[in-house]
């Protein structure tokens, strides 16, 4: 069936450095692809999306791409800060951004360091 | 703020025990959507309704129901509960139906009711 992974938490970094939180997934057909994002004490919220190969979605500095030969969407920002501290969600939806039956991944803490 | 309200946000209870959990969607969304979060489970989609008929199931168990009334809102019932169940529940709302038509919109998630059972 299918399945999301994510790498294992807790990632921690130093205000500034670059972030790369690994997703990779496993799905027939042509699935979308989600980042939500979960602060202490509140629920998920969409921080980008792609709905096809090759796409590249993109939201706050974070960027993440449709890779269909290597069957990942890593999440990457070039320099983070404290307000990133959060849980990262890696999510697989249906065709073209369908988002009933989400598969989400196990979660990601990333804790920054001022 | 996303608009989503869950009440309430604690709910501490004995096994074997029943509880309703409410759910309020944001203004004009029709989805309405169920997931649980456990420790050893991470997020797991339980259900969905749009505009009060149930539009999709995932791994809901049958101890567990949910429903949508006219005026929108949901409630998801869990009875019979037992250890395992306690979890974080969340609802999230949509503007569509959760598929592809091009007026769907991501979903919005409310802060969760945390359920201990005890």
């Amino acid at each position: 069936g299918n399945s999301v992974t994510q790498m294992e938490g807790p990632v921690t970094l130093s205000e500034e450095a670059f972030l790369t939180i690994n997703c990779t997934y496993t799905a027939t057909g042509y699935p979308s692809l989600f980042w939500y994002v979960q602060y202490p004490g509140e629920g998920l919220q969409l921080l980008l999306k792609a709905t096809k190969a090759d796409d590249k979605g993109s939201n706050k500095g974070f960027e993440a791409t449709y890779r269909k030969e290597t069957t990942s969407f890593h999440l990457e920002k070039g320099s983070v800060q404290v307000s990133d501290s959060a849980v990262y969600f890696c999510a697989l939806g249906g065709y073209g951004g369908a988002t009933n039956k989400l598969i989400f991944g196990t979660g990601t803490l990333l804790a920054v360091q001022p | 703020d996303s608009g989503v309200t869950q009440t309430p946000k604690h709910l501490i209870t004995a096994t074997g025990q029943r509880v309703t959990l409410r759910c309020s969607p944001r203004s004009g969304d029709l989805s309405v959507y169920w997931y649980q979060q456990s420790l050893d489970q991470g997020l797991q989609f339980l259900i969905q309704y749009y505009n009060g008929e149930e539009r999709a199931k995932g791994n809901i168990l049958e101890r567990f129901s949910a429903q949508q009334f006219p005026d929108l809102h949901s409630e998801l019932n869990l009875s019979s509960l037992e250890l395992g169940d306690s979890a974080l529940y969340f609802c999230a709302s949509s503007a569509g139906t959760g598929g592809t038509s091009p007026y769907n919109s991501p979903l919005h998630f409310g802060n969760g009711t945390r359920l201990t059972v005890t």
